[in-house]
C-alpha cells in the first residue's frame, strides 16, 4: 500500500543529542506505531498510540499521536550508540497497515 | 511475553526447490501476518490470517502458499521461486480486538536467498 511520508530519511548525530522524526499522511489512522529495526532483524515495537493527542513515553523515547490523526512524531532524548538503526512509523486503520519509508539513524560516539 | 519466533533464520534455495518458513507465537494472538521486506525498504504485507482463516491476500503469486495449522502457528510454503523473491520474510501477530488489532509484534525474520 501507499507509504506514509516519514522524515528525515537519515540523521547523523553526536552521542548525547536529541532526535526528532515524524510521519504524515493524507489519511486518518486509528493507531500510530513506531518500530526500530536493526540490520537483519525484525522490527521491534517501541511505542503504540491509540488516541488523538496521546503522548506516550518509553524510557528516553516519546511519541505523540497528532490531533488530526494524520501525523505522529517520535523523539529520542540523550541519544546513545545503541540507538543506531532504522526507525519506521506505521499507521493502522480497518485492516489497513501503512509504513513510512524509515529514518536511518547514525550516532557518533 | 511478546515473542514471535521464526525458523529458519537463513535459507538458500534453488528455483526448483520446495521449502517452508515457520512462525510461532504464544501470546494468544488470533491475527497473524506474513510480510516481505527488501533491503532499505519498509515491510510489504503479503497475507493476513484471522482466527486461522485467510482474510487478506495482497495479490501474492501462487508460488507463495500460506497455511495456518492452528492459532499459534503460521507457515509459508515456497515453490518455484525466482531470484527476485530473495528478501527478509517477516511474520507478525496481533490481538483480535479492534483497538489493538494494528499493534503487531514481529518475529526476527527469515533471510531468504533464491539462486
Amino acid at each position: 500500500g501507499q507509504q506514509l511520508n516519514q522524515s528525515p530519511q537519515s540523521m547523523f548525530i553526536q552521542e548525547g543529542e536529541d532526535v526528532s522524526m515524524n510521519c504524515t499522511s493524507s489519511s486518518i489512522f486509528n493507531t500510530w506505531l513506531w518500530y526500530k529495526q536493526d540490520p537483519g532483524e525484525g522490527p521491534v515495537l517501541l511505542i503504540a498510540l491509540y488516541k488523538a493527542g496521546e503522548l506516550t513515553s518509553n524510557g528516553r523515547l516519546t511519541a505523540q499521536f497528532g490531533i488530526t490523526r494524520k501525523d505522529s512524531f517520535l523523539n529520542i532524548s540523550a541519544s546513545i550508540p545503541s540507538d543506531v538503526g532504522i526507525y519506521f512509523c506505521a499507521g493502522y486503520n480497518n485492516n489497513d497497515m501503512r509504513f513510512g519509508a524509515g529514518t536511518r539513524l547514525t550516532v557518533k560516539p | 511475553d511478546t515473542e514471535v519466533t521464526q525458523t529458519p533464520k537463513h535459507l538458500v534455495m534453488g528455483m526448483t526447490n520446495k521449502k517452508s518458513l515457520k512462525c510461532e507465537q504464544h501470546m494468544g494472538h488470533r491475527a497473524m501476518y506474513w510480510y516481505k521486506q527488501k533491503a532499505k525498504k519498509p515491510p510489504e504485507l503479503m497475507f493476513v490470517y484471522s482466527y486461522e482463516k485467510l482474510s487478506i491476500n495482497e495479490s501474492v503469486p501462487s508460488r507463495f502458499s500460506p497455511e495456518c495449522p492452528n492459532s499459534s502457528l503460521l507457515n509459508l510454503h515456497l515453490h518455484a521461486l525466482q531470484p527476485e523473491d530473495s528478501a527478509l520474510y517477516l511474520c507478525a501477530s496481533s490481538q483480535d480486538k479492534a483497538r489493538t488489532m494494528g499493534t503487531q509484534y514481529f518475529g526476527p525474520g527469515t533471510r531468504l536467498l533464491v539462486l
